[in-house]
């Protein structure tokens, strides 16, 4: 089974400054996904960034890049110009490469707080 | 309406009572799912439904009863929960087979037992 941990119950920062999320996650997959989901207070929880585990590359989206580490099997989440809207709870996730549907395995959440 | 809603938004019941929550997708999407998310607590997969086929069953208890008569709507029947059952239930769908693992999330319904 896949586990993934999230370190940071909560976290602030000072608006238009970098925050860095952690994410670490235990598979003995060698293909899957991983996602940053970001579900603001009272609101839809939404996808912010994923990347697939082939990919040397890290992803970007637009002030959300990630750091993907496969060896240590580690994927935060850097955001950039920090902005009043970015406070929200924020959940890593992850997915098996297979056509079992949409499954994912949650992370606990970080909830982050923007301050003005 | 778009996307993913789910009603009641927030839902107070007793132990002994049967109500039930609803979600409806406007995606055209083929597969929906149930997920609880409490307190401090990772969000929970409950039920995996595929053109209205269940496919998966997380361990769930039978006081949590799921239907799905359409790809569209999806149902959480609930009868003689407990107060740990308390939680946000959050609807979500997807493309049944697609890869991005892109779920869309409905705002949750917000249940209370008593």
């Amino acid at each position: 089974a896949q586990t993934v941990t999230q370190s940071q119950p909560e976290m602030s920062v000072q608006e238009a400054e970098t925050v860095t999320l952690s994410c670490t996650y235990d598979t003995s997959e060698s293909n899957y996904y991983l996602f940053w989901y970001k579900q603001p207070p009272s609101r839809q929880m939404i996808l912010v960034i994923r990347q697939e585990a082939y990919k040397q590359q890290n992803a970007t989206e637009n002030r959300f890049s990630v750091n993907f580490q496969k060896a240590a099997k580690s994927f935060s989440l850097k955001i950039s110009d920090s902005q009043l809207g970015d406070t929200a709870m924020y959940f890593c996730a992850f997915r098996k490469d297979n056509n079992a549907g949409n499954m994912l395995t949650f992370g606990g959440g970080t909830r982050l707080m923007v301050k003005p | 309406e778009t996307g993913v809603t789910q009603t009641p938004r927030h839902l107070v019941m007793g132990m002994t009572n049967k109500k039930s929550l609803k979600c409806e997708q406007h995606l055209g999407h083929n597969a929906m799912y149930w997920y609880k998310q409490s307190a401090k607590k990772p969000l929970e997969l409950m039920f995996v439904y595929n053109f209205k086929e269940q496919t998966e069953n997380n361990s769930v208890p039978s006081r949590f009863s799921p239907e799905c008569p359409n790809s569209s709507h999806l149902f959480l029947h609930l009868h003689t929960l407990q107060p740990e059952d308390s939680a946000l239930y959050l609807c979500a769908s997807s493309q049944d087979t697609g890869r991005t693992g892109e779920l869309f999330f409905g705002e949750g319904s917000r249940l209370t037992v008593l």
